[in-house]
């Protein structure tokens, strides 16, 4: 499976954008990005996917760069409840995978009040 | 509510002895998935179910782990004569009928191995 790199750990003020960096630079044709969210003592929750276009949904945007070996999940007004890891996968959409997602270590947003 | 129960949420048992945990669905129609997480790790994968066939395995899951999904609805994870190492959130997770590309993840349920 290709691999992500994303920082750590990221702060943020409550009310403020935040914008979470993922790289991937062995990105294949096929692979989406997807992005989850896990808050403490849950399991994670889905927050948004792509493949080449710029995505919005309700809980957030997904920006993708052009050549896809980049992108940026961004939150555009951070509240306390976004306190979370957040986790940055590519996910090959191939039958044989079973479209299975590998998980990294993601990155702890924390949301200062 | 993902419709994703697990049951144990938490189970507390002595090294060597059998644990099972159960997941149900909300709906048979979809692919069935297990992970497992450890403390300030992402879930690794475990195996994965499509209606009643098991499709795929992952290296971790030793012999000592068995997975079952009977007609194709709820399914078991049974883990023998554990060890400490066992101890983790194991988290079920199914795809939406469409198979949209979500997965939608249970609460999990957390085992503690003494």
């Amino acid at each position: 499976d290709a691999k992500t790199t994303q920082p750590n750990s990221m702060e943020s003020n409550e009310e403020e954008p935040v914008h979470l960096p993922c790289n991937h630079s062995t990105i294949s044709g096929t692979d989406y990005i997807h992005w989850y969210r896990q808050l403490p003592s849950q399991g994670p929750e889905y927050v948004i996917h792509g493949l080449t276009s710029n995505v919005n949904n309700r809980m957030a945007s997904l920006a993708i760069a052009e050549d896809r070996k980049s992108s940026t999940l961004i939150l555009h007004r951070a509240t306390l409840r976004d306190a979370a890891v957040y986790y940055c996968i590519l996910r090959d959409e191939g039958e044989t995978s079973g479209s299975r997602l590998t998980f990294g270590e993601g990155t702890q947003l924390t949301v200062n009040p | 509510d993902t419709g994703v129960s697990q049951d144990p949420r938490h189970k507390i048992t002595k090294r060597g002895q059998n644990v099972t945990f159960r997941c149900d669905p909300i709906s048979e129609h979809n692919r069935l998935y297990w992970y497992r997480q450890t403390l300030g790790q992402g879930p690794e994968f475990l195996t994965y179910f499509q209606n009643e066939a098991q499709l795929e395995k992952s290296r971790l899951l030793s012999d000592r782990f068995s997975a079952e999904r009977p007609k194709g609805s709820f399914s078991t994870l049974e883990i023998q004569r554990t060890e400490q190492g066992d101890s983790a959130m194991y988290l079920c997770a199914r795809t939406d009928r469409a198979n949209t590309g979500e997965l939608f993840f249970g609460e999990g349920s957390r085992l503690t191995v003494l």
